[in-house]
């Protein structure tokens, strides 16, 4: 199964700043198949991003995604209050469909 | 707007099975893959296995022995039995739309592995 690995652990950042998450593949992730979502406590996860770089209806365009192969990466480019979260990727071009570790965004 | 839901019971004794229900609001579950997916406590997500509503599945390898999912169109539900449990089984287990990536999840129920 394909290993994804995120990082950071953890993002200190204030609102207003850039955050920038990585999530780095075992092997090469099939068709681009990789996916972000948000988790908030208590809550199921969000999709955000789907296809590597592809928003979700309703999603704000602060948030974006790129990568391809087996480097992607997670981009918000001004935090506002409620993205302060975790964030998790997760591939499913190969079976088993596989999530990373997470990355916690908290607030500095 | 799809909403799933899931149910059963949140306390589960080891060695036996634990079984759940997604019911799908909202849309048919016969147009669609789903999927059940869990999150022990603090910890990260695992992909548990699908179902189509013709009745075809796909099991995570680490979980295929002890997992089954069905389907009932008649009630537009699915449902997962995880058996022989132990205390790693407990987590929060999510219903889920698709195959590949999710946009429609459930809330989650808790489910406790515990004597």
């Amino acid at each position: 199964e394909i290993v994804l690995t995120q990082s950071p652990g953890t993002l200190s950042l204030s609102p207003g700043e850039r955050a920038t998450l990585s999530c780095r593949a075992s092997q090469s992730v099939s068709s681009n198949y990789l996916a972000w979502y948000q988790q908030k406590p208590g809550q199921a996860p969000r999709l955000l991003i789907y296809g590597a770089s592809s928003r979700t209806t309703g999603i704000p365009d602060r948030f974006s995604g790129s990568g391809s192969g087996t480097d992607f990466t997670l981009s918000i480019s001004r935090l506002e209050p409620e993205d302060f979260a975790v964030y998790y990727c997760q591939q499913y071009g190969s079976s088993p469909g596989t999530f990373g570790q997470g990355t916690k965004v908290e607030i500095k | 707007q799809v909403q799933l839901q899931e149910s059963g019971p949140g306390l589960v004794k080891p060695s036996e099975t634990l079984s759940l229900t997604c019911t799908v609001s909202g849309g048919s579950i016969s147009s669609s893959y789903w999927s059940w997916i869990r999150q022990p406590p603090g910890k990260g997500l695992e992909w548990i296995g699908y179902i189509y509503y013709s009745g075809s599945t796909n099991y995570n390898p680490s979980l295929k022995s002890r997992v089954t999912i069905s389907v009932d169109t008649s009630k537009n539900q699915f449902s997962l039995k995880l058996s022989s449990v132990t205390a790693a089984d407990t987590a929060v287990y999510y219903c889920a739309r698709g195959s590949g990536c999710y946009l429609y999840w459930g809330q989650g129920t808790l489910v406790t592995v515990s004597s």
